[in-house]
């Protein structure tokens, strides 16, 4: 079944700064990637998605890159602001649609 | 109101006691889920329904039981639990098909068990 490894686990950035999160994933016939953003005390929330039939997707300040060859898929965060902070989920979706999720990463924005 | 709704937010239960744990979805979304969030393991899939049908139970304990009597509403009937089942439990819902993106989750309960 696919598997989807996360990293870094925590990830420290000065404001201001860009921040990337790297997932690979092992099942090529996955086709959805969405990533989640969860904030303290708060539930997980869908920040940006891409399709395998597109191989990046911006909103703002952050962007989403996707290669299929090397199955692997990153998050890129511009600019990062204190509201940033939070842990951020990858998944993969597999032929059933059921999310395969990574351990998530920690990214702590410092003043 | 819209999105996922999850009741109780807050649970404290002693380990003899039976509780249920609540969700309903506003988004007419055909699956729902069952998430274990805790420090070691952060997004366990515990059941999967769909359609009302249950797809999926991830070699969960006897003393958890779901039950989805319609495509809006899930419970997780809780009974003679563990200290070790202390954690945040996550209900979600998505469409599956065409109209797939991912999951839409609720605020979660916050269990704990003494």
């Amino acid at each position: 079944g696919e598997n989807v490894e996360q990293h870094p686990s925590t990830l420290s950035v000065q404001e201001g700064d860009s921040a990337v999160i790297k997932c690979t994933y092992s099942d090529s016939a996955s086709n959805y990637f969405p990533w989640y953003k969860q904030e303290l005390g708060k539930r997980p929330q869908l920040i940006i998605d891409i399709r395998s039939n597109v191989g990046e997707k911006k909103d703002q300040r952050i962007a989403v890159t996707l290669n299929k060859t090397a199955k692997h898929f990153s998050l890129h965060i511009t600019e990062t602001q204190p509201e940033d902070s939070a842990v951020y989920f990858c998944a993969a979706s597999d032929s059933n649609y059921q999310l395969i999720w990574g351990a998530g990463t920690k990214l702590i924005i410092k003043p | 109101e819209t999105g996922v709704t999850q009741t109780p937010r807050h649970l404290v239960m002693g380990m003899t006691n039976k509780k249920s744990l609540k969700c309903e979805q506003h988004l007419g979304h055909n699956a729902m889920y069952w998430y274990k969030q805790s420090a070691k393991k952060p997004l366990e899939l515990m059941f999967v329904y769909s359609l009302e049908e249950r797809v999926e139970n991830n070699s969960v304990p006897s003393r958890f039981s779901p039950e989805c009597p319609n495509s809006s509403h899930l419970f997780l009937h809780l009974h003679t639990l563990q200290p070790e089942d202390s954690a945040l439990y996550l209900c979600a819902s998505s469409q599956l098909g065409q109209g797939f993106y991912g999951y839409t989750f609720g605020s979660g309960t916050r269990l704990t068990v003494v």
